[in-house]
């Protein structure tokens, strides 16, 4: 167990919908990472934040967005869905943001499964 | 440093030792990283290696790192049938995200 949360666990939905997919970082973790693994793109980078405030972007789609708020759980918004959108969605978290040249751990969630049919 | 590359599929017995291989392209990249993600489960970090090391050893795990060519690689001794899974190899660079390899699914046939 990591100690990183993500619920639901798994979620059914149908083309043009609207969904929120939740994460809880680890005690005392600051930044909170999303990915999404799927079979043609693998597993890639979604979005970081730290604190609050967005620190890193990836391929996020314009149809997706994310938050972390005072209590520093996240939460991603996928809107508008598409049959390719099915995937699964991992969160991390790590003590830090960015610490250049120190090892800052990631700690992944057991990932949210979003079937879109 | 988003061209991270593997070879897909491994098969190996058990007992013998098992070799995953990743190439990268970014130069810049910090740690390097081996994950193993288990049938229905997350990821869980197995390794990882700081860019300046050659080699690191944790028990059955072996880590190569080959800068100049940019080659890394996790040798798994004795391999056993718990040991198969998805193996990603991962780097990070100054923005701590990570970028991960297409996998390696081992097989270990008892």
């Amino acid at each position: 167990d990591s100690g990183v949360t993500q619920t639901p666990k798994h979620l059914i939905t149908a083309t043009g919908q609207r969904v929120t997919l939740r994460c809880s970082p680890r005690s005392g973790d600051l930044s909170v990472y999303w990915y999404q693994q799927s079979l043609d793109q693998g597993l890639q980078f979604l979005i970081q934040y730290y604190n609050g405030e967005e620190r890193a972007k990836g391929n996020i789609l314009e149809r997706f967005s994310a938050q972390q708020f005072p209590d520093l759980h996240s939460e991603l918004n996928l809107s508008s869905l598409e049959l390719g959108d099915s995937a699964l969605y991992f969160c991390a978290s790590s003590v830090s943001g960015r610490i250049e040249g120190l090892y800052n751990e990631q700690f992944f969630g057991p990932g949210t499964r979003l079937t879109v049919l | 440093g988003e061209d991270v590359e593997q070879s897909l599929f491994l098969s190996v017995r058990e007992g013998d030792s098992s070799v995953i291989n990743c190439t990268y392209t970014d130069s810049s990249s910090t740690y390097l990283y081996w994950y193993k993600q288990e049938p229905g489960a997350g990821l869980q970090l197995l390794t990882y290696i700081f860019s300046n090391m050659d080699m690191k050893q944790d028990q059955r795990l072996t880590v190569l790192l080959n800068k100049k060519d940019k080659h890394l690689s996790l040798r798994i001794a004795d391999t056993q049938t718990g040991d198969s899974a998805i193996y990603f190899c991962a780097e990070t660079t100054g923005a701590n995200n990570l970028f991960f390899g297409t996998g390696t699914r081992l097989t270990v046939i008892p």
